[in-house]
């Protein structure tokens, strides 16, 4: 049964850098879209950005190009990394797995339990 | 870009209601909605894809129908562990804004 995990510093100043990891266990991370969304204190969700394990990526144009996904399939993990962080990026941030191929969309059928990232000096 | 919204932002019910969510996009998603139910402090969970199939595991008493701009969620006999929120999404991975179903 694949799991999620997410990982990442739990703080980060503002103008930074937010970086955070999502490892994939129990299966492998081929084959598959993975996506970062997020949700902040008392809102809505909010999708950030989606990668193929070959390296395509697709993002939030809300966010304004300050997304960047990357994917490690040695390592069963994918990156996500937010610059220039505000205050509005504080959030709970989830990874999941995104089940689409050509024709079809699946939804989100994998989730992480989710890690909080706030934006303090 | 396409915009989702729901109805109502907040539905208050009771154990053994009929639930009925409505999620509408700004143009035409054909079948490809998704739908979530999300507790306090935990990941979402999927329910529902492509506007009708239920996910794995999930009761039958969670049903979804619709296609092109117009989509509901009805929980046929609402259970004490349904009281959540839920989210609607689609394709392009934009989400609507959400329906709290509490406790009348």
């Amino acid at each position: 049964q694949v799991q999620l995990q997410e990982s990442g510093p739990g703080l980060v100043k503002p103008s930074e850098t937010l970086s955070l990891t999502c490892t994939v266990s129990g299966g492998s991370i081929r084959h598959y879209y993975w996506s970062w969304i997020r949700q902040p204190p008392g809102k809505g969700l909010e999708w950030i950005g989606y990668i193929y394990y070959t390296g395509s990526t697709n993002d939030n144009p809300s966010l304004k190009s300050r997304v960047t996904i990357s994917v490690d399939t040695s390592k069963n993990q994918f990156s996500l990394k937010l610059s220039s962080v505000t205050a509005a990026d504080t959030a709970v941030y989830y990874c999941a797995r995104d089940f689409r191929d050509r024709s079809s969309w699946y939804g989100m059928d994998v989730w992480g339990q989710g890690t909080t990232v706030t934006v303090s000096s | 870009d396409i915009q989702m919204t729901q109805s109502p932002s907040t539905l208050s019910a009771s154990v053994g209601d009929r639930v009925t969510i409505t999620c509408r996009a700004s143009q035409s998603i054909s079948s490809w909605l998704a739908w979530y139910q999300q507790k306090p402090g935990k990941a979402p969970k999927l329910l529902i894809y492509k506007a009708s199939t239920l996910e794995s595991g999930v009761p039958s008493r969670f049903s979804g129908s619709g296609s092109g701009t117009e989509f509901t969620l009805t929980i046929s006999s609402l259970q004490p562990d349904d009281f959540a929120t839920y989210y609607c999404q689609q394709y392009n991975s934009v989400f609507g804004p959400g329906t709290k179903v509490d406790i009348k």
